[in-house]
């Protein structure tokens, strides 16, 4: 079946810096992927939509200078939190489908701990 | 946009039945039914497309009433292992985002 790979699966990071995460769609293209955002128990809220060689599509209140995403190719799309605080410490987790109609695919996620 | 759960929060004995429901404010072109334990990834269980449309393996079901637009996930002689939080997300085209709503806990105990 078709794979979606997130990695790191945890990092910690310094209050200040930046963190990358990466998402990639293992066996099938994917133009189009989903990043959520869930904190503790709450559901998986949208952040943005990553379109491949195009800018993505930011929710409401998501800060795009934030949270800049790449999606670089068919198969790789990176969300980097810029000046990460502490409340931006969550679970993010990308998704892609592999076709129209069908059940959407999601990383492993991304602990993401900012001291 | 976010569809509503109910209820939040079950706890079952093994073998006993439980019905997650999930309404929306709009018209839904799908609808997705997930299954997340702590500190994983939501795990694909169902989706439904089409009003009006059941789809069922083992013994979890689900169904779509299009024009009430709200789904039912069942969940029959409940497992240990169908403990977890319960996520519907709807879709409002083909090829757009899922909105998730705010889950139900579920518990089976023995």
């Amino acid at each position: 079946g078709a794979v979606v790979s997130q990695h790191p699966s945890r990092v910690i990071c310094k209050s200040g810096t930046s963190v990358k995460i990466e998402c990639r769609s293992l066996d099938f293209q994917a133009t189009t992927m989903f990043w959520y955002r869930q904190f503790p128990k709450q559901s998986l809220m949208l952040m943005a939509t990553s379109n491949e060689g195009s800018k993505a599509t930011y929710e409401q209140g998501v800060e795009k200078d934030k949270f800049l995403i790449n999606h670089a190719s068919l198969t790789l799309s990176t969300l980097t939190v810029t000046s990460a605080h502490p409340e931006d410490s969550s679970f993010y987790i990308c998704s892609a489908t592999k076709l129209k109609n069908t059940e959407a695919f999601f990383g492993q996620g991304t602990r993401l701990t900012v001291v | 946009q976010q569809p509503v759960q109910s209820p939040q929060a079950v706890i079952l004995r093994e073998g006993e039945d439980a019905v997650i429901n999930c309404s929306s404010s709009k018209a839904l072109y799908s609808v997705h039914w997930y299954r997340q334990k702590h500190g994983e990834a939501p795990v694909f269980l169902m989706i439904l497309l089409k009003g009006g449309e059941q789809k069922g393996h083992d013994k979890i079901s689900a169904s779509f009433n299009e024009k009430k637009q709200q789904s039912s996930l069942y969940l029959t002689a409940s497992q240990l292992s169908y403990s977890g939080t319960y996520f519907c997300g709807t879709e409002m085209n083909s090829g757009y985002a899922l909105n998730f709503g705010k889950g139900t806990s579920l518990l089976v105990t023995p």
